[in-house]
């Protein structure tokens, strides 16, 4: 099955800093890669994805880049806040049965973004 | 409106007790999921139903029990659970591919923390 490997664990910025946190993959036939934000006492947040057609994706302070090939993508947040402080989440989706798809979740990155 | 919403918040139910856990979402979505989060631990998917079929189990114990009454509700049944089912359960949904609209994104709900006593 999917293995999905994500690093830091945690990780720690300077407002303002930017933060970076990467994923790699191993099965070729995965095709949407979602990121999601999880804040304390909450359910994840879908905040950026990326399809595989696409090797790079930007909205406002936060862009995903995708490599193929080496079946790696990277979540980018820019002029970090406080408020972007929450465990992120990647996944890699492959249609499933029946029409749905199925998400296998890296194991989250912890970030603290210090006033 | 990308909303989904799940009763209760919170539960807290002993070994004997039977309870259900209910979520819904009104974004014309055709599959939906129920997910299973420990502390400091990714989702971990149970159960999907795609058209209001069930079309994944991950050989999820018998004591959970899903249905999807209609397109827009999915219920967990709970009977004779165990201290180490409780955790965070999530319900999300999405667009199949063809339904219309974008597919493969999952919007989750807040979840349903459920203590096993």
């Amino acid at each position: 099955g999917e293995n999905v490997e994500q690093h830091p664990s945690t990780l720690s910025v300077q407002e303002g800093d930017s933060a970076v946190i990467k994923c790699t993959y191993s099965d070729s036939a995965s095709n949407y890669f979602p990121w999601y934000k999880q804040e304390l006492g909450k359910g994840p947040q879908l905040i950026i994805d990326i399809r595989s057609n696409v090797g790079e994706k930007k909205d406002q302070r936060i862009a995903v880049t995708l490599n193929k090939t080496a079946k790696h993508f990277s979540l980018h947040i820019t002029e970090t806040q406080p408020e972007d402080s929450a465990v992120y989440f990647c996944a890699v989706s492959r249609p499933a049965q029946g029409g749905s798809e199925k998400l296998v979740f890296g194991k989250g990155t912890k970030l603290t973004v210090n006033p | 409106d990308t909303e989904v919403t799940q009763t209760p918040k919170h539960l807290v139910m002993g070994m004997t007790n039977k309870k259900s856990l209910k979520c819904e979402q009104h974004m014309g979505h055709r599959a939906m999921y129920w997910y299973k989060q420990k502390a400091k631990k990714p989702p971990e998917l149970m159960f999907v139903y795609s058209y209001e079929k069930l079309s994944i189990n991950e050989s999820v114990p018998s004591r959970f029990s899903p249905e999807c009454p209609n397109s827009s509700l999915l219920n967990l049944h709970l009977h004779a659970l165990q201290p180490e089912d409780s955790a965070l359960y999530l319900c999300a949904s999405s667009q199949p591919p063809g339904a219309g609209g974008p597919s493969y994104e999952q919007y989750f709900g807040p979840g349903t923390r459920l203590t096993v006593t």
